[in-house]
């Protein structure tokens, strides 16, 4: 039963380095999330997808890119990674929109660090 | 726009002892709220939702919180809590007329139960 999968778990960058984070879930949900955790701060929406093939931006999206090429993965890069990048992200799915009243289930987290 | 306010970033109390969790949120459009649970190194968990009816709203774990709209309040209880309880816990809205069933996140309380 592994619900919202995220890899890699742990990763350290330099500056200027790229990457990408890998969300999968196996539930079958239309939505999908990705988020940075902050001390302090909680949980901030940096984009998410309605569905395969739609993207679109959150509350903290600059110097982050998405894509939905299949409906059980959602990708998020970082093409120049900077220190203020440093951060906790989560990945999470639900079900359709708000009038679905679906909670998010949430991946495990990627503890990335920018030196 | 909606935003979330948690009173105590950290609340320290002792086993079997009752707790009290608050939470305030603003909005311009109705709400539906969320208490969510992280243990360390843990994505968060779902302990209840306000969807709507009844303002009392029981979760797993033994908690409940209660919704109250003239105070734009959601404050999360429980009369007992044992050691296992110890997490970070986040109150979460999300307006019920944007899709994307998008939360806002609040910076979270660390609950600390000691012996």
């Amino acid at each position: 039963n592994a619900g919202v999968t995220q890899t890699p778990k742990f990763r350290v960058l330099k500056t200027g380095q790229s990457m990408t984070l890998l969300c999968a879930q196996d539930m079958n949900h239309e939505y999908m999330y990705w988020y940075r955790q902050d001390p302090g701060m909680g949980l901030r929406l940096i984009h998410y997808s309605v569905g395969e093939g739609t993207t679109a931006k959150g509350e903290v999206p600059d110097g982050y890119n998405v894509s939905r090429l299949k409906k059980q993965n959602f990708l998020l890069g970082l093409e120049s990674a900077a220190p203020s990048q440093t951060s906790v992200y989560f990945c999470a799915s639900s079900y359709g929109g708000a009038s679905y009243h679906q909670p998010q289930h949430f991946g495990d987290g990627t503890r990335l660090s920018i030196l | 726009a909606q935003s979330v306010t948690q009173l105590d970033s950290q609340v320290p109390v002792f086993e079997e002892a009752p707790v009290e969790l608050r939470c305030n949120y603003s909005s311009s459009v109705s709400v539906y709220l969320f208490w969510y649970v992280q243990y360390p190194n843990q994505g968060l968990q779902l302990l209840l939702k306000y969807l709507s009816g009844s303002t009392l709203v029981k979760g797993i774990n033994g908690f409940e919180a209660e919704f109250n709209k003239s105070q734009t309040s959601f404050h999360l209880r429980k009369p007992s809590v044992h050691i296992s309880d110890t997490a970070e816990y986040f109150c979460a809205v999300s307006d019920q007329e944007t899709s994307g069933s998008r939360l806002t996140f609040g910076e979270g309380t660390q609950l600390t139960v000691n012996p």
